[in-house]
């Protein structure tokens, strides 16, 4: 079946404008992941979903990233007034949601912010 | 914190040599620990987990041991190809936190 897709794959704004990137999960899988990889390191986590709510938000930076999952399906990743430290790639992994199961990650949204 | 720590890379070798990669980690719990492989333009892929001590991951010629008494969990093959050229993370999950804790990668360059 399909994998984990995001949208888009390349996304460049300026300075203080808002995003939206989107993430499909694997069709049936309840977790949903968001990370965030800067150039030359690992991923870091953003916030994880169990099915529609975020069971935990502990990476988000600060009170400009916001991510939703209404449905227990597709999510979106928002970022308002985008700052120039945003600049990197947004990854988003699925899993069928027991713990430790394997997370299975989409090719990322490059965010570039000028 | 938890946090896992990989050895710094470029790592470059020559094709049919032995590849080893550290990877230790800090953790309060008993996690369970994974590598995970990018291919240059592609997403990461899960190469090999462990889910407690003294299991052994393997795959694609790869393996990794789940070291609790040295908190390791080091990546080896024997023999490296030019395919296997990539970056490779190490990472740590709980069962009940789900979030991945990554390493910082290490850039593996395989010549002919």
């Amino acid at each position: 079946g399909a994998g984990v897709s995001q949208t888009p794959s390349n996304k460049v704004t300026e300075k203080g404008k808002y995003v939206e990137l989107r993430c499909d999960p694997i069709s049936g899988h309840t977790a949903l992941y968001w990370y965030r990889q800067s150039l030359g390191q690992g991923p870091e986590f953003l916030i994880y979903f169990q099915g529609t709510g975020a069971a935990d938000d502990s990476g988000l930076p600060n009170d400009r990233f916001f991510a939703v999952r209404p449905e227990g399906s597709v999510s979106t990743l928002k970022i308002q007034r985008t700052e120039r430290g945003d600049s990197a790639v947004y990854l988003c992994a699925s899993s069928q949601g027991r713990t430790g199961e394997t997370q299975y990650f989409g090719p990322g949204t490059r965010l570039l912010v000028l | 914190g938890d946090s896992v720590t990989q050895m710094e890379g470029p790592v470059t070798l020559s094709e049919e040599a032995f590849l080893t990669i550290n990877c230790t980690y800090t953790a309060t719990g008993y996690p369970s620990l994974f590598w995970y492989v990018q291919y240059p333009g592609e997403g990461l892929q899960l190469l090999l987990k462990a889910t407690k001590a003294d299991d052994k991951g393997s795959n694609k010629g790869f393996e990794a041991t789940y070291r609790k008494e040295t908190t390791s969990f080091h990546l080896e093959k024997g023999s490296v190809q030019v395919s296997d050229s990539a970056v490779y993370f190490c990472a740590l999950t709980y069962n009940q936190g789900g979030k991945l804790i990554f390493g910082q990668g290490t850039e593996l360059s395989v010549k002919p």
